[in-house]
């Protein structure tokens, strides 16, 4: 399995902030990086494919970049809807997760 | 626009078979648009894929669980199902079916609100 790896863990922003989160896959896979954002006792939401390709209706602050085995997700400008636990996800061969990265008010 | 919502027990014995159902609503499980999929959280943990099924029946199992899944789908009901065997406590997590695109780039698109499934006796 391709393990992914998200740092960090958490991390503590204010409303405005730029924030990024990096997710590091153990081998090359190429573009084939999603993200997710899940809020507490929610379902997942798709947000980001193909590393840095928005899905329709997710606020252009938020953008992904990166490939090969190193990949980020930025939120420029921080707002109160976006504090919540995002999650990378390779789909190269059997899908995984990272660990997430949860996203807490200072 | 579709939905998809799990149902099934929310209490499993140690030993027994998990069993649960997603229903799709607005949309025909047969478009060929989506795998129907299965994904679990375990308590305060991350993401694992289980597994995915398409409309024909055509299976796609995680390697870690491979051998007590089965993955079914009823067209007629537009259904499809998780059988999990001998669970243990390991297997106590919140269920999601979620529908994966066919794209190339592909993604879990639409998600089920989840349901908890403890295993215990």
């Amino acid at each position: 399995d391709i393990q992914m790896t998200q740092s960090p863990s958490s991390l503590s922003a204010s409303v405005g902030d730029r924030v990024t989160i990096t997710c590091r896959a153990s081998q090359n896979i190429s573009s084939y990086l999603n993200w997710y954002q899940q809020k507490p006792g929610k379902a997942p939401k798709f947000l980001i494919y193909a590393a840095s390709s928005l899905q329709s209706a997710v606020p252009s602050r938020f953008s992904g970049s990166g490939s090969g085995a190193d990949f980020t997700l930025t939120i420029s400008g921080l707002q109160p809807e976006d504090f919540a636990t995002y999650y990378c996800q390779q789909t190269y061969s059997t899908p995984t997760f990272g660990g997430g990265t949860k996203v807490e008010i200072k | 626009q579709v939905q998809l919502q799990e149902s099934g027990p929310g209490l499993v014995k140690p030993s027994q078979t998990l069993s649960l159902t997603c229903t799709v609503s607005g949309g025909s499980i047969s478009s060929g648009n989506y795998y129907w999929s299965w994904i679990r959280q375990h308590p305060g943990k991350g993401l694992e894929w289980i597994g995915y099924i398409y409309y024909s029946g055509s299976t796609y199992y995680n390697p870690s669980l491979k051998s007590r899944v089965t993955i079914s789908v009823d067209t007629s009901k537009n259904q499809f199902s998780l059988k999990l065997t001998s669970v243990t406590a390991a297997d106590t997590a919140v269920y999601y079916c979620a529908s994966r695109t066919v794209a190339h780039y592909w993604y879990f698109d639409l998600w089920g609100r989840g349901t908890l499934v403890t295993v215990s006796s």
